[in-house]
């Protein structure tokens, strides 16, 4: 089945710095890759997106990008403010959707006043 | 307010005790998920009920027992289990053929004495 890997699992930043999280995957068939952050007390919510059909997908200060060769997909975020304080994790599943989502460990982003 | 609504947010049980885990989700969707979440662990999905039945069992002990008396309810049945069964519960709804987005609720704090 897939498998994938996430680093780090700690992320400390000073506020308005960048923040990069990497995803790795294994199963190449894999063409769906969600980012879900936790807020503490919270359920994941989605944040962005990326279809195995493009490269780059941007939303505001956030953007996720995909090299499906090296199949690895990371998230970058700009400008980072206190509220991005969180924890994220990264997905994968063959289905293009909700189903058969394998996700990371999760990454603790720590913004640093 | 995801829309999701799960209850109750914590619950402590003995190891010979029968509780209920309920989830209800106010968003129309069609499919409903029960994810375990465990420290340091990536989200486990343990079952999913697609239109009312059960598509999917991920190898989860019988002392985990899902019902989805309809497409707005799902609850978990947890009977006779175990401290390392302690975790945080999650609800989650989407829409299938629709985008795959996950829509999570807050979670259910079990811990197993």
């Amino acid at each position: 089945g897939e498998n994938v890997e996430q680093h780090p699992s700690t992320l400390s930043v000073q506020e308005g710095d960048s923040a990069v999280i990497k995803c790795t995957y294994s199963d190449s068939a894999s063409n769906y890759f969600p980012w879900y952050k936790q807020e503490l007390g919270k359920g994941p919510q989605l944040i962005i997106d990326i279809r195995s059909n493009v490269g780059e997908k941007k939303d505001q200060r956030i953007a996720v990008t995909l090299n499906k060769t090296a199949k690895h997909f990371s998230l970058h975020i700009t400008e980072t403010q206190p509220e991005d304080s969180a924890v994220y994790f990264c997905a994968a599943s063959k289905g293009g959707g909700a189903d058969g989502l394998t996700f990371g460990k999760g990454t603790h982003l720590i913004i640093q006043p | 307010e995801t829309g999701v609504t799960q209850t109750p947010r914590h619950l402590v049980m003995g190891m010979t005790n029968k509780k209920s885990l309920k989830c209800e989700q106010h968003l129309g969707h069609n499919a409903m998920y029960w994810y375990k979440q465990s420290a340091k662990k990536p989200l486990e999905l343990m079952f999913v009920y697609s239109l009312e039945e059960r598509v999917e069992n991920n190898s989860v002990p019988s002392r985990f027992s899902p019902e989805c008396p309809n497409s707005s309810h799902l609850f978990l049945h947890l009977h006779t289990l175990q401290p390392e069964d302690s975790a945080l519960y999650l609800c989650a709804s989407s829409q299938q053929e629709r985008t795959g987005e996950l829509f999570f609720g807050e979670g259910s704090r079990l811990t197993v004495l």
